[in-house]
């Protein structure tokens, strides 16, 4: 199937420092960019997704950018709390109606 | 609401053994889908169901049977499970087609010996 490569698989970060995850896809016809995060044990949530028209967008301390053309997305999370602490999944659409996912990053918050 | 919820929440199986794990949603989704999360692997689609009635195979469909007799439930069958399936599987279900915005159940530890 298409692949969707996220990168780093680990992240550590001190307390109020950025976090930066990276995806790649490779469907052209993907027009629909979500990130999830999981938490230890938890269910994956979604926290901020982006739509093939639109190049970036915000909400609080979280952005997400997208460049089509090169066919990478990535995630920006700015004065990391320890709470941010969980696995982070990027997510390309396929066929109108299902999303292939990445590998997951863990991000660690250090106080 | 409940959102979306799974059964059972943990099981354990014997290799041959067969078993059926339950998904059902109370937001009048079309869509819906099975997900096996595996350690470093992130989330896998097994299977998806686009309405009542209707399944599709995803990207690891090998050893799992779906139904969708009743548009609110999704269920997941195990014919003869092997160590293989260990796993946790997340059951999804969404509304919207364009943009896929993705309800997840609290999940289903497998384990098979």
């Amino acid at each position: 199937g298409e692949n969707v490569e996220q990168h780093p698989s680990t992240l550590s970060v001190q307390e109020g420092d950025s976090a930066v995850i990276k995806c790649t896809y490779s469907d052209s016809a993907s027009n629909y960019f979500p990130w999830y995060k999981q938490e230890l044990g938890k269910r994956p949530q979604l926290i901020i997704d982006i739509r093939s028209n639109v190049g970036e967008k915000k909400d609080q301390r979280i952005a997400v950018t997208l460049n089509k053309t090169a066919k990478h997305f990535s995630l920006h999370i700015t004065e990391t709390q320890p709470e941010d602490s969980a696995v982070y999944f990027c997510a390309a659409s396929i066929g109108g109606y299902a999303l292939n996912f990445g590998k997951g990053t863990s991000l660690l918050v250090t106080p | 609401n409940a959102g979306v919820t799974q059964t059972p929440k943990f099981r354990v199986l014997k290799t041959g053994q067969s078993m059926t794990l339950l998904c059902a949603q109370d937001m009048n989704h079309e869509y819906m889908y099975w997900y096996r999360q595996d350690p470093g692997m992130g989330l896998r689609l097994i299977h998806y169901s686009v309405g009542e009635g209707t399944t599709a195979k995803g990207e690891v469909p090998d050893g799992y049977n779906v139904s969708r007799l009743k548009k609110q439930n999704f269920l997941l069958g195990l014919e003869s499970a092997a160590p293989s399936q260990t796993s946790v599987y997340f059951c999804a279900s969404s509304g919207d087609r364009l943009y896929n915005e993705q309800f997840f159940g609290p999940g289903t530890r497998l384990t098979v010996l």
